[in-house]
């Protein structure tokens, strides 16, 4: 069975700095893809960044960038110069291609203070 | 190009009711996906429908939900004799192929009284 775990029910950061957000998965696939969503208070799921397991290179988009540790199943949210709209819940998730059926996570509520 | 569109964004259904949850996939999309969040957890996924086919339901509960996506016209989420345990956001999403990226619509919220 596919498995995420996000062990951090809640963070919070101060405006400018940078945060982590930790994730660890379980798969018995050989290739798959990992993802972290964005859910802000609108509800809207919003795809932040996406790894392909295949891939060695960390995903990068913007302030947002990823640790990807294959061998420990571990793949951290990295955002740098946090800002007050990064406020919301994030999940990470993992499928077994790019496509809808997703394993998500528990969340994450972060909060970006003034 | 609109985006993945559902509706109603509210729903209030007495229990013993019937809830339908409407679900337009993004244009060029036939593959479509439900997926229900329960209040403080993540989204858990439902069901996996191509145009006229139900591809994978084995997130579906076993009673009182189905789901279809005919040839023409949105995909349904049916939810009937609704309990209160029912309550929570149902959201949708569709992508072009099984395997390409899959966008999200806004949700339904689901309250039983």
């Amino acid at each position: 069975a596919q498995t995420v775990t996000q062990s951090q029910p809640e963070m919070s950061v101060q405006e400018a700095e940078t945060v982590t957000l930790s994730c660890t998965y379980d798969t018995s696939e050989s290739n798959y893809y990992l993802f972290w969503y964005k859910q802000p208070p609108s509800r809207q799921m919003i795809l932040v960044i996406r790894q392909e397991a295949y891939k060695q290179q960390n995903a990068t988009e913007n302030r947002f960038s990823v640790n990807f540790q294959k061998a420990a199943k571990s793949f951290s949210l990295k955002i740098s110069d946090s800002q007050l709209g990064d406020t919301a819940m994030y999940f990470c998730a993992l499928s077994g291609n790019q496509g809808g059926k997703l394993i998500f996570g528990q969340g994450t509520e972060l909060s970006v203070k003034p | 190009n609109a985006g993945v569109m559902q509706n109603p964004r509210h729903l209030v259904r007495r229990r013993g009711q019937e809830a339908r949850l409407r679900c337009s996939p993004m244009k060029g999309h036939s593959h479509v996906y439900w997926y229900r969040q329960l209040p403080e957890e993540g989204l858990k996924f439902m069901v996996y429908l191509q145009k006229e086919n139900i591809i994978d339901e084995s997130g579906m509960p076993k009673e009182r939900f189905s789901a279809e996506f005919p040839k023409e016209g949105p995909s349904i989420l049916r939810i009937q004799q609704v309990v209160r345990g029912d309550s929570a956001a149902y959201f949708c999403a569709s992508s072009e192929e099984m395997n390409t990226e899959a966008f999200f619509g806004q949700g339904t919220r689901l309250t039983v009284v």
